[in-house]
């Protein structure tokens, strides 16, 4: 069965920057892109970005562009998401998570980022 | 980039009632359109693909329809276990995008 595994919950200053990893398993890994989907709390669903996990190529919304990077490693089936710059409003529980054509069918537990000083 | 607006942002039922939410986007997006139910502290779950597929596992209780820019998510006898938020999401070569969510509660 299809799973991603995310790295814990963190505690960022301002300024600083976060890696959040994701770790797939039950299916080829280099078969499907992964999403990477933020929530703040009490609010919607964002879209950051997307990443061929076969090649590496990125999509990024433009809001993030210049902000996050997303990367992945083959060898353990490993996505991630690095977010710099942090501030404040970007306390939010990020998703990492596997489409089936245009929707997303698996999701991850998510990561808890506070962004406190 | 295309938007999504959805509404009614939150709504109040009771059990059996029928429920509808719409989903707008702001140009054609053909079927490309997926709802999702979200329950506090939970991932969303994919309930309907392309506008109008049921997803498996999901009751049939729960149906889409629409394409081009206007779009409806119907839940024919609401439940208690209904209790949650539901987004659209729109797909386009750009990305994706989410409409600002519907919080359904009974009433």
């Amino acid at each position: 069965q299809v799973q991603l595994v995310q790295s814990g919950a963190e505690v960022k200053k301002p300024g600083a920057s976060v890696k959040v990893s994701c770790k797939a398993s039950g299916y080829t890994f280099t078969s499907y892109y992964m999403h990477w989907v933020r929530q703040a709390p009490g609010q919607g669903l964002e879209w950051m970005g997307i990443i061929n996990p076969s090649g590496g190529s990125t999509s990024y919304a433009q809001k993030f562009q210049g902000r996050v990077t997303m990367t992945r490693d083959t060898s353990t089936s490993t996505v991630y998401m690095e977010l710099s710059s942090l501030r404040s409003e970007d306390t939010a529980v990020y998703y990492c998570a596997r489409p089936l054509d245009t929707a997303i069918l698996y999701w991850g537990q998510g990561t808890l980022v506070t962004v406190s000083s | 980039d295309i938007q999504m607006t959805q509404s009614p942002s939150s709504l109040s039922a009771s059990v059996g009632d029928r429920v509808t939410i719409t989903c707008q986007a702001s140009q054609d997006i053909s079927n490309y359109l997926n709802w999702y139910q979200q329950k506090p502290g939970k991932a969303p779950k994919l309930l309907i693909y392309d506008a109008s597929n049921l997803e498996t596992g999901v009751p049939s209780r729960f149906s889409g329809s629409g394409s081009g820019t206007d779009f409806t998510f119907t839940i024919s006898s609401l439940q208690p276990e209904d209790i949650a938020t539901y987004y659209c999401q729109q797909y386009d070569n750009l990305g994706i995008t989410f409409g600002q969510g519907t919080r359904l509660e009974i009433k």
